[in-house]
């Protein structure tokens, strides 16, 4: 397995433009978290899916940000209109129910927004 | 709420030195408690946690809940230890959503 998988790695757009960012779990997880990570903040989870279903989004800052997970094997997560403020590492992780609490964390999209 | 304080943002010591990464919590229940570990362009990966009472790498990490602290420790540091650490909680029941601290940069020098 080539474990959680993310695209792209490295993303540049200009301030108000729409960025997408993808992710496919590990075959048969069936949790997946996206987080942001910045210098000043760390790591902070943005939303969480359980099964396909959204758990808890109290972590997207604002209505700008948007996840989906239309299946089991994928999810996107969509910043409209992106703002320099969003510019960060994000990363995907999934995990099994059964494996207790160990999160698989992709390689991480590094976005700058000018 | 669930919080995690890390208060170091960066930690630097001489190889063979002893490491200690400071990890405070705050959680009303019964926590989980986590430590994770991201080398140089290398995914953020699970070290430890406290219920499996390991050492890795020659890591531990005694999760006190007097102190409501989990700190990592390690008696001779090695340059393959720099890393960024991450410690994180989790409540022991229901989904398994990870709170993580801001993370140290343990820096280990010849």
């Amino acid at each position: 397995d080539a474990g959680v998988i993310q695209s792209p790695r490295h993303e540049v757009t200009e301030m108000g433009q729409e960025v997408t960012l993808r992710c496919k779990p590990i075959s048969g997880h069936n949790s997946l978290f996206w987080y942001r990570q910045t210098m000043m903040r760390g790591l902070e989870l943005l939303i969480y899916f359980n099964n396909n279903v959204p758990i808890d989004d109290s972590g997207m800052p604002e209505d700008r940000f948007s996840a989906k997970m239309p299946n089991a094997s994928f999810s996107t997560l969509k910043i409209q209109p992106s703002e320099p403020r969003d510019s960060a590492v994000y990363f995907c992780a999934s995990s099994h129910t059964d494996s207790g609490y160990e999160q698989y964390f992709g390689p991480g999209t590094r976005l700058t927004v000018t | 709420a669930q919080r995690v304080t890390q208060p170091e943002k960066l930690l630097s010591v001489f190889k063979g030195a002893p490491v200690e990464l400071k990890c405070n919590y705050s959680y009303s229940g019964s926590p989980e408690l986590f430590w994770y570990v991201q080398y140089s362009r290398q995914r953020l990966q699970l070290l430890l946690r406290h219920i499996s009472r390991e050492s890795i790498k020659g890591f531990t990490a005694d999760l006190n809940k007097g102190e409501t602290s989990f700190h990592l420790k390690k008696p001779f540091a090695q340059e393959e230890d720099s890393a960024m650490y991450y410690c994180a909680l989790s409540r022991n029941t229901g989904f398994q959503k990870l709170v993580f601290g801001t993370g140290t940069r343990l820096l280990v020098s010849p």
